[in-house]
C-alpha cells in the first residue's frame, strides 16, 4: 500500500490545457503540501492544507488552485498551462504542521508542457 | 526567514571512500534541520533529521550528520561509499514560526564511481 500517491505519473500537455493532479494519503495524516521540483532539481513548496484548510500559499500564479475534499486528499488543478510550468511536482503529508516533522512524499508527477 | 546553502551541485566519490555533502544553514530562530534522499525518479525519502536533542545525529544507510552551530552547518557523511548510495541528496531547514514550511537547499548529486 503506497503512503502518499499521485496521478498521473506522467502528464504531456498543450499550452493553454487546463489539467489536474490528484493525490492521496493513507497515513491519516493531517498536513499535505504541493511541492514544484525546477529542471536544475530545485525544490520549492507551494502550498500546504491542515485539515482541509489553506495554511501556506507560496506567491503561486493564481492559475494554481489546491482543492482539498477531505484531508486524505490534495489536489492540485493548474489552469492555461505555461511552458514555464513544466515541472516534477511533488505531493507530501506529516502528521500535523509541527516543524520537526517528517514529511512522506509522493513519487512525483512530470509535467511537460509543450 | 530561514535558508539553507549546499556547497557543491555534484559530488563524485570512489566506491569505499568517504561521502561529505555539506550544508550551511540561516535561521532567525533555532532550527530543525533535515536530509533527504532522492533516487531516480522516486520522491524524497528522509535520511535523518535534528531537533534540537543530539547534536551528532545518525540515520538510514550509514548515514549521519552532526549540527554545529558556531559554524552554521549540518553536513552530511558516511564512512564508506556504497554504489547503491548514488542519488540527490537536500539538505532542509525549517522553525516553529514557519508554520511546518520545509525550505529546501539546492541539492547536491552524489557519484559514486567502482
Amino acid at each position: 500500500d503506497t503512503a502518499v500517491s499521485q496521478t498521473p505519473k506522467y502528464l504531456v500537455t498543450q499550452m493553454g490545457n487546463d489539467k489536474s493532479i490528484k493525490c492521496e494519503q493513507n497515513l491519516g495524516h493531517d498536513t499535505m503540501y504541493w511541492y514544484k521540483q525546477d529542471s536544475k532539481k530545485f525544490l520549492k513548496i507551494m502550498f500546504s492544507y491542515n485539515n482541509k484548510e489553506l495554511i501556506i500559499n507560496e506567491t503561486v500564479p493564481n492559475r494554481f488552485s489546491p482543492k482539498s475534499p477531505d484531508k486524505a486528499h490534495l489536489n492540485l488543478h493548474i489552469n492555461s498551462l505555461e511552458l514555464g510550468d513544466s515541472a516534477v511536482y511533488f505531493c507530501a503529508s506529516s502528521p500535523n504542521r509541527v516543524p520537526n516533522e517528517k514529511l512522506f512524499f509522493g513519487s512525483g508527477t512530470q509535467l511537460s508542457v509543450l | 526567514a530561514q535558508s539553507v546553502t549546499q556547497l557543491g551541485s555534484h559530488v563524485s566519490v570512489s566506491e569505499g571512500a568517504l561521502v561529505l555533502l555539506r550544508c550551511n544553514y540561516s535561521s532567525s530562530v533555532p532550527p530543525y534541520l533535515f536530509w533527504y534522499v532522492q533516487y531516480p525518479n522516486q520522491g524524497l525519502q528522509l535520511l535523518l533529521k535534528y531537533t534540537s536533542a543530539a547534536t551528532l545525529v545518525k540515520g538510514i544507510n550509514g548515514f549521519e550528520a552532526e549540527f554545529k552551530k558556531s559554524e552554521t552547518s549540518f553536513h552530511l557523511t558516511k564512512p564508506s561509499a556504497h554504489m547503491s548510495d548514488a542519488a540527490e541528496y537536500f539538505c532542509a531547514v525549517s522553525a516553529y514560526n514557519q508554520g511546518g514550511k520545509l525550505i529546501f537547499g539546492q541539492g547536491t548529486e552524489l557519484s559514486v564511481k567502482p
